[in-house]
């Protein structure tokens, strides 16, 4: 299967201060990643997708400059937490579609446990 | 608007016995597919199985099984012989439109925390 990479697997950082979190797909080309976030015990919030080459695309209530997301090669994504405030812990997690069999698995990547203090 | 329910917010099962957990959607698209994932303690999401709606058969996966019921929208997994390490979240998806899409992102359900006793 195709494999999906995070760096860093958890980071602690101050109030005020910016994060960037990067995705790879380390055995594909994934023109386009998706953002997402989840709180303890609770589902994964789809925050952005992702595209190569172009501005990524928002969900409805999340602030992209806030969240800066840049696509900048067909492997490798990248999410800036910006001005990070406590309320931004969380653990955001990457993913990309792959097939190599005509379904479009969503490939995950282990996740960035963000913890603002 | 795709939907997709999960309704037990956590199942209890003693080992070696067979569980399902609870998936139902809501969509108005012909083509679309379903999925399942693990989350263990460590957060990493394991694909288990996937449907997809035109599919006649129901999936299945060694241990894991899709109870597909299109007309009552319903995509239940059945997990048989449960084993300790079956221990974790698990989450219902479903990916809007055709499957065969990079470009769409899964919806996911709130996701049912399944607790395995020995």
């Amino acid at each position: 299967g195709a494999v999906v990479s995070q760096h860093p697997s958890w980071v602690i950082c101050k109030s005020g201060t910016s994060v960037k979190i990067e995705c790879r797909s380390l055995d594909f080309q994934a023109t386009t990643m998706f953002w997402y976030r989840q709180f303890p015990k609770q589902s994964l919030m789809l925050m952005a997708t992702s595209n190569e080459g172009s501005k990524a695309t928002y969900e409805q209530g999340v602030e992209k400059d806030k969240f800066l997301i840049n696509h900048a090669s067909l492997t490798l994504s990248t999410l800036t937490v910006t001005s990070a405030h406590p309320e931004d812990s969380s653990f955001y997690i990457c993913s990309a579609r792959y097939t190599d069999r005509g379904l479009y698995e969503q490939y995950f990547g282990p996740g960035t446990r963000l913890t603002v203090t | 608007a795709q939907k997709i329910t999960q309704t037990q917010p956590g199942m209890f099962v003693q080992e070696k016995e067979a569980v399902t957990l609870d998936c139902t959607y809501d969509t108005s698209d012909q083509s679309y597919g379903l999925f399942w994932y693990k989350q263990p303690s460590s957060g990493e999401m394991i694909f288990l199985i996937y449907q997809g709606s035109y599919d006649e058969q129901n999936a299945t996966e060694g241990r894991y099984s899709l109870n597909f019921q299109k007309a009552r929208k319903s995509a239940n997994l059945v997990i048989s012989a449960s084993q300790l390490g079956d221990s974790a979240m698990y989450f219902c998806a479903m990916s809007p439109g055709p499957a065969n899409q990079a470009g769409t992102a899964l919806i996911f359900g709130k996701g049912t925390t399944l607790s395995v006793s020995s």
